[in-house]
C-alpha cells in the first residue's frame, strides 16, 4: 500500500524566517509525482509545488522549494521569507500513474502558523 | 484557461434526506474527475473518480454515489444521508499528461448533516 506521512501536525514560524515541513512516503513504484498543496482558511486547495520522481533536480517556485530524496523517500517543503499569508494547512501528496487511474494519496497535513 | 466550480458551497441537511452536489469543469475536454471528502482536521479521502462519461470507480463503499452524465459534469449523490456524511467535499480534475497530471480542486462544499 502507498502511504504518505507528515509527522508534524503543527508548526509555527516567525514572519520573514524559514521553515521546513517534512513528508515521507512509501511506494514500490519508480515513476510517480509528488506535490505540496496549501489549504488556507478559505479551504480552497492550492497547488504549491510539484516534483517528478524521474527528475533529480529539486523543484522551486519563488519562496518555495523542495528537498527530494528519492532513496530515502522523503519530500520536504522549505518556505523562505515566511509571510503571514502562508498561514495554512499544508498537505503532501503522492501520485502514481496507473492505466485509467491517477492514484493520488494525501498526508494528514501540517498546520503552519506564521507569527508577526 | 480551465476552471472548476462546485455547488452548493454550504449545505445543512437532515438525516435521511437526499444529497446532490454538482461540479463542472470548463476550458478542457475529457478530464479525469474526482470527489474527495475531508473530515474535520483530517486529510483528503478519495471517494470516486471518473475517466469518462458513465465511467465511475468507487474507492470507499458507503451510501454515496457518483454520476457523470456529461464530459465535464460530475455529481455526488446520496438517497439517505447519515450523520457520518458530514464533512467538506472537494471536486477535482486533471488530464493525463497535462502539467504533470496535477490535480486541481474546486472551492469545496460544506455538508452538515443534522
Amino acid at each position: 500500500a502507498q502511504t504518505v506521512t507528515q509527522s508534524q501536525p503543527e508548526m509555527s514560524v516567525q514572519e520573514a524566517e524559514t521553515v521546513t515541513l517534512s513528508c515521507t512516503y512509501d511506494t514500490s513504484e519508480s515513476n510517480y509525482y509528488l506535490f505540496w498543496y496549501k489549504q488556507p482558511p478559505s479551504r480552497q486547495m492550492i497547488l504549491v509545488i510539484r516534483q517528478e520522481a524521474y527528475k533529480q533536480q529539486n523543484a522551486t517556485e519563488n519562496r518555495f522549494s523542495v528537498n527530494f530524496q528519492k532513496a530515502a523517500k522523503s519530500f520536504s517543503l522549505k518556505i523562505s521569507d515566511s509571510q503571514l499569508g502562508d498561514t495554512a494547512m499544508y498537505f503532501c501528496a503522492f501520485m502514481t500513474l496507473f492505466y485509467n487511474n491517477n492514484d493520488m494519496r494525501f498526508g494528514a497535513g501540517t498546520r503552519l502558523t506564521v507569527k508577526p | 484557461s480551465q476552471t472548476i466550480h462546485q455547488w452548493p458551497a454550504t449545505l445543512v441537511q437532515p438525516v435521511g434526506s437526499p444529497l446532490s452536489l454538482e461540479c463542472t469543469v470548463e476550458g478542457t475536454s475529457n478530464p479525469n474527475l474526482y470527489w474527495y471528502r475531508q473530515a474535520a482536521g483530517r486529510g483528503l479521502q478519495l471517494l470516486f473518480y471518473s475517466v469518462g462519461i458513465g465511467q465511475i470507480s468507487s474507492e470507499v463503499p458507503q451510501n454515496l454515489s457518483a454520476s457523470r452524465p456529461q464530459d465535464r459534469q460530475f455529481i455526488l449523490s446520496s438517497k439517505k444521508l447519515l450523520l457520518s456524511d458530514s464533512g467538506f467535499y472537494l471536486c477535482a480534475w486533471n488530464r493525463d499528461g497535462d502539467s504533470g497530471n496535477t490535480i486541481y480542486f474546486g472551492e469545496g462544499s460544506w455538508l452538515t448533516v443534522v
